[in-house]
């Protein structure tokens, strides 16, 4: 089974700082990589598909990165409507893992 | 603009079942897509529940696997959950989800429903 980890758990930031968020695979899992972004109360809203792209309507300070195992998610500018939970997922097997996630919060 | 209501009840006993329905808007049921749940217990991660296709086929969570079964209505567009030997770990909202499957990933959920594992 692949198993995901993220790091770190939880991070504060300032308003406007850059943020990045780590995934990492216990096995290769090509492209098929997501990450959501999921407000107190709220659904997951998937941000970036693929590794790198870019979900319609998503707004672009938002970017991810990486291949194979290694994953990075970068929020350039922190705004405070983005805190929230991040959680990066992987498709494998014909099973969905989802990694522990990420809680995002202004300092 | 496509949309997910759960429903079902937001109380159940431990040892007993859990019954819930997705009612899908805004796509049919029978398009090529596949159908998700997932589930996020309190103070803890998402949790892939399992998948369906209009057609009947399935995936499970091997973690869940022999507890859970996914069932589709198709004249109702929707879809269903039913998770048995209940815990308190099974306890968390429960989400419904669209998979897209060129992504791999899931591009629309419900808003979820809290549901409760206790006596």
């Amino acid at each position: 089974d692949i198993q995901m980890t993220q790091s770190p758990s939880s991070l504060s930031a300032s308003i406007g700082d850059r943020v990045t968020i780590t995934c990492q695979a216990n096995h290769h899992v090509g492209n098929y990589l997501n990450w959501y972004q999921q407000k107190p109360g709220q659904a997951p809203n998937l941000l970036i598909y693929d590794a790198s792209r870019l979900e319609t309507g998503v707004p672009s300070r938002f970017s991810g990165s990486g291949s194979g195992t290694d994953f990075t998610f970068t929020i350039s500018s922190l705004q405070p409507e983005d805190v929230a939970t991040y959680y990066c997922q992987q498709y494998d097997n014909l099973v969905f893992t989802f990694g522990p996630g990420t809680k995002v919060d202004i300092k | 603009q496509v949309q997910l209501q759960e429903s079902g009840p937001g109380l159940v006993k431990p040892s007993g079942a859990l019954s819930l329905t997705c009612a899908v808007s805004g796509d049919s049921i029978t398009n090529n897509n596949w159908w998700s749940w997932v589930r996020l217990p309190p103070g803890k991660g998402l949790e892939w529940i399992g998948e369906i296709h209009h057609t009947g086929y399935t995936n499970y969570n091997p973690s869940l696997s022999g507890r859970v079964s996914i069932s589709v209505d198709k004249s109702k567009n929707q879809f269903s959950l039913k998770v048995t030997s209940l815990t308190a770990a099974d306890t968390a909202v429960y989400y419904c989800a669209r998979v897209k499957r060129v992504i791999q990933g899931f591009d629309f959920w419900g808003q979820g429903t809290l549901v409760t594992v206790s006596s």
